[in-house]
C-alpha cells in the first residue's frame, strides 16, 4: 500500500510563473490536507479538501493560491505568479475519514524554490 | 487561533543522556500528536494522545498529555545518535485541522 505521493519533490520557478503541486492520497483515503513549512518553522495549515469539495480553506492566502481535489486524479495546489516569499516546503496529508484525532499520513513534500 | 509553543527549540546532548521536550498551549486540544521529521522528508507520526493525563511509551520514548489537555511532553531515555531529528507536536483543532508547534531540533552526539 503506497503512502501519500507528492510530485515533484523539488520545483524551481522564476518569479511570475505558475507552480502546480500534486498529491495522490493513500489508497482508500478521500480526505486531503495541504500544509506549508517555512525554513526552521512548523507546518501551517492551508486547506482541507474532500473529493470535489473544499471544506476549509481558512489557511490559504486570498490571492494567487487555489486547490482542488477532482473526482479522478490527484489533488492539485496551484500557485499563480509566484513570488520569492512562496519558497517553502509544501506537504500533503491524507486520512481515511475527516478526523485528524485518529491518524493522518504525510507525503514527502514538494520543495518550491522561487528564483 | 490556538498556538503551540515548543521548548527548547534546539537541544544538543551526548549519547546516553536523558531529555524532555515540552509542548504548551493556553488552549485545549481534542488530541495531541507527536511527529518526527528527517531532513528533506515529511513528518512521520510517532504517537497520538487523546485522554487528559494519558501516558504512552514507544521503546525509549515516553509521551504524556497534560490533565487539562493543554500541554504535552516527550521524554527520551538514554538518547542515541539515531534519535537526531526535528520533533514536532501538533494539536488537533476540532477534527479537521492540526496546529503545529515550531519544532525542537534534537542532536545527539556520539
Amino acid at each position: 500500500n503506497a503512502g501519500v505521493m507528492q510530485n515533484p519533490r523539488h520545483l524551481v520557478r522564476r518569479r511570475g510563473q505558475e507552480a502546480r503541486l500534486r498529491c495522490s492520497p493513500m489508497k482508500g483515503h478521500s480526505h486531503v490536507y495541504w500544509y506549508r513549512q517555512l525554513p526552521e518553522e512548523g507546518l501551517k495549515f492551508m486547506v482541507y479538501l474532500q473529493k470535489e469539495n473544499i471544506i476549509d480553506e481558512s489557511g490559504m492566502p486570498k490571492e494567487r493560491f487555489s486547490a482542488e481535489f477532482p473526482k479522478e486524479g490527484p489533488s492539485i495546489l496551484r500557485i499563480q505568479q509566484v513570488v520569492r516569499g512562496d519558497s517553502a516546503a509544501y506537504f500533503c496529508a491524507s486520512s481515511p475519514g475527516g478526523d485528524l484525532n485518529t491518524e493522518a499520513f504525510f507525503g514527502q513534500g514538494t520543495r518550491l524554490t522561487v528564483v | 487561533t490556538q498556538l503551540l509553543e515548543q521548548s527548547p527549540q534546539f537541544l544538543s546532548i551526548q549519547e546516553g543522556e536523558n531529555l524532555t521536550v515540552y509542548c504548551n498551549s493556553s488552549s485545549v486540544f481534542s488530541s495531541l500528536q507527536w511527529y518526527r521529521q528527517e531532513p528533506g522528508e515529511g513528518p512521520v507520526l510517532l504517537v497520538t494522545v487523546v485522554t487528559g493525563g494519558e501516558v504512552k511509551k514507544l521503546k525509549r520514548l515516553t509521551f504524556q498529555f497534560g490533565d487539562a489537555r493543554k500541554d504535552s511532553s516527550l521524554h527520551i531515555t538514554a538518547a542515541q545518535p539515531g534519535d537526531t531529528g526535528l520533533y514536532l507536536c501538533a494539536g488537533a483543532q476540532g477534527a479537521q485541522k492540526l496546529v503545529f508547534g515550531q519544532g525542537t531540533r534534537l542532536t545527539i552526539n556520539p
